[in-house]
C-alpha cells in the first residue's frame, strides 16, 4: 500500500522566514522524491526532487531526505508572498507497470506579508 | 524545459457525452505517459500508466470501460470519458517522461477541468 502523508494545514509563515513542510511516506521501496507546488485551478509545477539521503539546495529550497526514517522534508528560505500555494510531495517506486507518482494530500502555505 | 500540452483546457458537457483529452509531449519522446484525477481540495490521484504501443495499466477502482486511454504514438496520449456523469466532473491531469527516465521528473499537462452537467 503506497502512502504519502502530509499535515493538511493551513501553515502560515511570516514573509521572510523559513517555511518547513514535512512528509512522511509508508513504501520502503520509494526511491524518488519530488515536491510539487500547485496553485488553485492549476497543474503541479516541480519545486525540487531528492533520490538520496541528506540535504539538496536550490536557491530559496532545500529538500532534506531520510529514508530510514521515511521522512522527506522541503524548507523554504526567505519566504515571500507568491510562495502561498498547496505544496504537494509525491513518490516514486519505478519499475513495473504503473509507477506514477503517489501523492500527498498537500500542505497548504500561506505567506504573510 | 520538457513540455506537456493537454488540450483542452475546460470542458462543459451533458451528462452521457463522451469527452476526449489529448496530452502531447512537444519536444521529447514520451514513452510513458500518466493520467492522473483530481477532486477539489484533494490530491492527485493516479487512474492510469500507459506506454507507447502497449495497453493502459489502470490503477484499482478506475474502470477500464469508461477512462479508455489510448497512445498510439510518442507524442501523443488521449483519455476518452466515456458517458460522463457528473460524478466525474474533476481536473484531468496527464504527465509524461521519456525512455530511461523512471527515477525523473514527470512532465506535468495544464490540465483539463471537465463539468458534466
Amino acid at each position: 500500500q503506497k502512502e504519502v502523508e502530509q499535515n493538511s494545514g493551513p501553515l502560515s509563515v511570516p514573509e521572510g522566514a523559513i517555511a518547513s513542510l514535512n512528509c512522511t511516506y509508508s513504501d520502503r521501496g520509494s526511491q524518488s522524491f519530488f515536491w510539487y507546488r500547485q496553485y488553485s485551478g492549476k497543474s503541479p509545477e516541480l519545486i525540487m526532487f531528492i533520490y538520496s539521503n541528506g540535504d539538496k539546495e536550490d536557491g530559496r529550497f532545500t529538500a532534506q531526505l531520510n529514508k530510514a526514517s521515511q521522512y522527506v522534508s522541503l524548507l523554504i528560505r526567505d519566504s515571500q508572498p507568491s510562495d502561498s500555494a498547496t505544496y504537494l510531495c509525491a513518490v516514486n517506486i519505478p519499475g513495473g507497470g504503473a509507477d506514477g507518482l503517489t501523492f500527498g494530500k498537500g500542505t497548504h502555505l500561506i505567506i504573510q506579508p | 524545459g520538457a513540455v506537456v500540452s493537454q488540450h483542452p483546457s475546460w470542458v462543459i458537457c451533458k451528462s452521457g457525452t463522451s469527452v476526449k483529452i489529448e496530452c502531447r509531449s512537444l519536444d521529447f519522446q514520451a514513452t510513458t505517459m500518466f493520467w492522473y484525477r483530481q477532486f477539489p481540495k484533494q490530491s492527485l490521484m493516479l487512474m492510469a500508466t500507459s506506454n507507447e504501443g502497449s495497453k493502459a495499466t489502470y490503477e484499482q477502482g478506475v474502470e477500464k470501460d469508461k477512462f479508455l486511454i489510448n497512445h498510439a504514438s510518442l507524442t501523443l496520449s488521449t483519455l476518452t470519458v466515456t458517458s460522463a456523469h457528473p460524478e466525474d466532473s474533476s481536473f484531468y491531469i496527464c504527465s509524461a517522461r521519456g525512455l530511461l527516465q523512471e527515477n525523473q521528473p514527470q512532465h506535468f499537462g495544464d490540465g483539463t477541468r471537465l463539468s458534466i452537467l
